[in-house]
């Protein structure tokens, strides 16, 4: 199993321009989310989905789109990248909610918006 | 929402001393707590976690206590090692609903291991 995989490793934007964060899990696992990490503020929860055709919000949302439509896939997308869009995004992946099971992260996605 | 507060920030320790790491939380209903280590470069990665139905939890050289009244939970390393200088995470999971739960984590603590 290859795990959590995120792709690209790094990206660096200019401001207003779009793109799509790609992550995608081997596991079967129910549960997905989105973190983004900047210094001195801990991992904290863009958006979640619980499963195919589920998602919800979580702490920071505002500026990213999710969808589900596969149990593999959850890409996050940046509409319209501003410069307080740059961070460290890390994917995670569970078996059956954050309280349940492990929560397996990838790599993390490096972006920087100019 | 849930909120969880980490102390210290930083911290250093002589190789061999033991390192103590403490976090509060907020909401009672959380019933999960578990502590992710976080090399420099690297991805964050459980070391260890707690229910909130047991009161301590040992793995080798880490321990990890709850205090459900004062809602405060605390990671102990033992004998440290170079190798645990890291960036530790302690987190903590609200459930709103089965399937809907959400992982709150703190700011983070820096350890230094000194040789």
């Amino acid at each position: 199993n290859a795990g959590v995989t995120q792709t690209p490793k790094f990206q660096v934007l200019k401001t207003g321009q779009s793109m799509t964060l790609q992550c995608a899990q081997d596991m079967n696992h129910e549960y997905m989310s989105w973190y983004r990490q900047d210094p001195g503020m801990g991992l904290r929860l863009i958006h979640y989905s619980v499963g195919a055709g589920i998602t919800d919000q979580g702490e920071v949302p505002n500026g990213y789109n999710v969808s589900r439509s596969t149990t593999e896939d959850f890409p996050l997308r940046l509409l319209s990248a501003a410069p307080s869009q740059t961070s460290v995004y890390f994917c995670a992946s569970s078996y059956g909610g954050t309280s349940l099971n492990i929560q397996y992260f990838g790599a993390g996605t490096r972006l920087s918006v100019l | 929402g849930e909120n969880v507060e980490q102390h210290p920030s930083t911290l250093s320790v002589q190789e061999g001393d033991s390192a103590v790491i403490k976090c509060t939380y907020s909401d009672s209903a959380s019933n999960y707590f578990p502590w992710y280590k976080q090399e420099l470069g690297k991805r964050p990665q459980l070391i260890i976690d707690i229910r909130s139905n047991v009161g301590e939890k040992k793995d080798q050289r880490i321990a990890v206590t709850l205090n459900k009244t004062a809602k405060h939970f605390s990671l102990h390393i033992t004998e440290t090692q170079p190798e645990d200088s890291a960036v530790y995470f302690c987190a903590a999971s609200s459930s709103f609903s089965f399937g809907n739960e959400k992982l709150t984590f703190g700011t983070g603590t820096r350890l230094t291991i000194i040789p």
